[in-house]
């Protein structure tokens, strides 16, 4: 069965505003990922945080991690128009095995 | 060029018929996966393949196999395809050994009538 669960499953913003996305999962895990999809294509890898992290950054991202309520957030600041696309966390229980994929939350940024 | 490869991209084919789908990585990398995709349950993973000697089951193996004929290459067979294994497939590598990340072929779209 799939470990992660995004919520909300959709979500409709205007550019510059925020959109967060969560993610919640079952298992202990080694660390979390989360991965971009447009359309029909493959996924891309956005960020990664292991389990000993609580908050990580890059760019527009911004990823928290807790590990006491298996649970994670991604927040894209500022979207864009281009930030349309679905966004899956990914997490291993060991570290370098198969990745476990949640459903996804679908982002709709219009201009 | 791509560093994920699959092919084909797209193929419609009819039940009962044996489908081979190809994966090749140019990464260097020992980890291959394969996934499919279907709509509101996001990817699930059919089999992963640590190197040429290592092939495991993932979550929906059933219906499907494997193989490894290189470190570049992982192979994805449907036997017998039924219309329920329509579905976008996907490939996907990593770097053995340490947490990393996933590096996604484009995806083959199948289509079982």
């Amino acid at each position: 069965s799939q470990q992660g669960e995004e919520d909300p499953q959709a979500l409709s913003i205007q550019e510059g505003e925020n959109a967060t996305m969560n993610c919640s999962y079952k298992t202990s895990i080694n660390n979390l990922q989360w991965y971009r999809q447009n359309s029909g294509r493959g996924l891309v890898h956005l960020i990664l945080i292991r389990s000993n992290e609580r908050e990580k950054h890059s760019g527009r991202l911004r990823v928290t991690l807790d590990t006491s309520k298996k649970s994670s957030s991604l927040l894209i600041t500022a979207s864009r128009a281009a930030d349309t696309a679905s966004y899956f966390c990914a997490t291993d229980e060991r570290a370098g095995t198969a990745l476990i994929f949640g459903k996804g939350t679908t982002l709709s940024v219009s201009s | 060029d791509a560093d994920v490869t699959q092919t084909p991209r797209n193929r419609i084919t009819k039940t009962g018929k044996r489908i081979m789908l190809e994966c090749s990585q140019t990464k260097g990398h020992d980890r291959m996966y394969w996934y499919r995709q279907d709509p509101g349950l996001g990817l699930r993973l059919i089999y992963y393949s640590f190197d040429v000697k290592d092939i495991n089951k993932g979550e929906i193996s059933d219906g499907y196999s494997v193989s490894r004929q290189a470190q570049a290459k992982f192979s994805l067979s449907l036997e017998s395809a039924i219309p329920n294994q329509t579905a976008l497939y996907f490939c996907a590598t990593m770097a053995g050994g340490k947490p990393d990340t996933q590096y996604f072929g484009p995806g083959t779209r199948l289509t079982v009538l």
